[in-house]
């Protein structure tokens, strides 16, 4: 299968300062990548999805100016988690969908997944 | 809106047995994919099964294989002669292909654990 790369696999910040996770689709194009989070137990949270050259779409509750999302590439996209606070540690997951046309139609149903990061706010 | 769930929060299973792990859906489309993933220790999320609702046929993947009720909105996962690397947390998905931009939606998961 297709493989995401998500960067960096672990992240501490301290309280009011900005991070960036980074999500990069290694041997295929990425029209559409999404944006997870997820409690520990717990299920994946979809945050928003973005799409190369625009903006992205959050998901109701999801604050856009904290979690600023940019798909600049076909290949890769930023979620910066900015003035970071202790509520805002989780672990974040992204996903990329192979935009491959309607010749890749089967596969365009599987999202594939980074490695996730897990950010500690101190 | 689609929902999905899964009631069971933990299963165990003797190392070599057969377990099965349920999921049901809701929704008012027709055509749609179901998937089952898998999120190891690690935390990789790993597509283990999919199903498309179009096929009455149930999907299989090696030791892996799923009983699809469509009528009853039922999608339960068998995993057979378990490992010890089955142990993980499994989440059935739910989608509606409308494009590039489908979202998946999730279950709550299920914690497995074979036992040795």
């Amino acid at each position: 299968g297709a493989v995401v790369s998500q960067h960096p696999s672990w992240v501490i910040c301290k309280s009011g300062t900005s991070v960036k996770i980074e999500c990069r689709s290694l041997d295929f194009q990425a029209t559409t990548m999404f944006w997870y989070r997820q409690f520990p137990k717990q299920s994946l949270m979809l945050m928003a999805t973005s799409n190369e050259g625009s903006k992205a779409t959050y998901e109701q509750g999801v604050e856009k100016d904290k979690f600023l999302i940019n798909h600049a590439s076909l290949t890769l996209s930023t979620l910066t988690v900015t003035s970071a606070h202790p509520e805002d540690s989780s672990f974040y997951i992204c996903s990329a969908r192979d935009g491959g046309g309607q010749r890749y139609i089967f596969m365009n149903t599987e999202a594939f997944f980074g490695q996730g990061t897990r950010l500690t706010v101190v | 809106a689609q929902t999905v769930t899964q009631s069971q929060p933990e299963m165990s299973v003797q190392e070599a047995e057969t377990v099965t792990l349920s999921c049901t859906y809701d929704t008012s489309e027709s055509n749609y994919y179901l998937f089952w993933y898998k999120q190891p220790p690690s935390r990789q999320m790993i597509l283990v099964i999919r199903q498309e609702a179009y096929k009455q046929q149930n999907a299989t993947e090696n030791r892996f294989s799923v009983n699809f009720q469509k009528a009853a909105k039922s999608f339960s996962l068998k995993i057979s002669d378990s490992q010890l690397g089955d142990t993980a947390m499994y989440f059935c998905a739910f989608m509606t292909y409308t494009g590039a931009n489908s979202k998946l939606t999730f279950g709550k998961g299920i914690t497995l654990s074979v036992r040795p």
